[in-house]
């Protein structure tokens, strides 16, 4: 299998409540990413890991978190939804430096 | 920090005719360049990268880097109606594992 999975394709969350989204892919590969698009605006990375190490964004430092428990799961966590956190979570993944990474179709999170 | 900006940011294309995008970045020692298209409701999918100054040729699809003006475009020859979708730029920072990725051009191609 050459896709990258995401779970839920569709997420409703309340206020402040902690939301907590899912990726996989089976490619042995070693890079996995998320990013948060918004109508009109460019993909924005948020963290990627590198094996297990996690590099995170400075800007979205202290509102993501992420766990990657082995190769084929890497999480997105969100403490305590905020309506800005309203968007489009797109995961990927890439098999090595300099390879372009492959994306999944993305979860739609609506905060009410 | 590193931007990326595209234009234009829609575009009508008659069918048949070559459709032309343009993008340009910050920092000219990113590892490399890349374009996405993702159709509606479909996840982005990698078009063509380059690392290095010149042109690439994949069928209908070219694309051309200049490092020394920062610009980077994409032309598509002999447009179709399936070629009708967002097309996203994106240059590679750390260490060529990460991607930054332009707003991007919404093309639609008129049959």
């Amino acid at each position: 299998d050459t896709t990258v999975k995401q779970n839920p394709r569709y997420k409703l969350a309340r206020v402040g409540k902690p939301v907590n989204l899912i990726c996989s892919q089976t490619m042995n590969h070693d890079t996995m990413y998320w990013y948060q698009k918004k109508p009109n605006q460019a993909p924005k990375l948020l963290l990627f890991y590198y094996d297990k190490i996690l590099n995170r964004e400075a800007d979205t430092f202290e509102k993501f978190q992420s766990s990657r428990p082995n190769n084929s799961f890497c999480s997105l966590y969100i403490g305590s939804a905020g309506l800005e956190y309203s968007a489009m979570y797109l995961c990927a993944s890439s098999p090595g430096q300099n390879q372009a990474p492959l994306f999944g179709e993305g979860t739609r999170l609506s905060v009410l | 920090q590193q931007k990326v900006q595209q234009s234009p940011e829609s575009l009508i294309v008659p069918e048949g005719a070559m459709t032309s995008l343009n993008c340009t970045f910050s920092d000219s020692a990113s590892q490399y360049f890349a374009w996405y298209r993702q159709h509606s409701g479909k996840a982005p999918k990698a078009l063509m990268s380059i690392f290095s100054n010149g042109e690439k040729e994949e069928g209908r699809f070219t694309i051309h880097l200049n490092k020394a003006s920062l610009h980077f475009s994409l032309h598509i020859r002999d447009s179709q109606p399936s070629d009708s979708a967002l097309y996203l730029c994106a240059e590679a920072y750390q260490g060529g594992r990460a991607l930054i990725f332009g707003t991007g051009t919404t093309v639609s191609v008129s049959p």
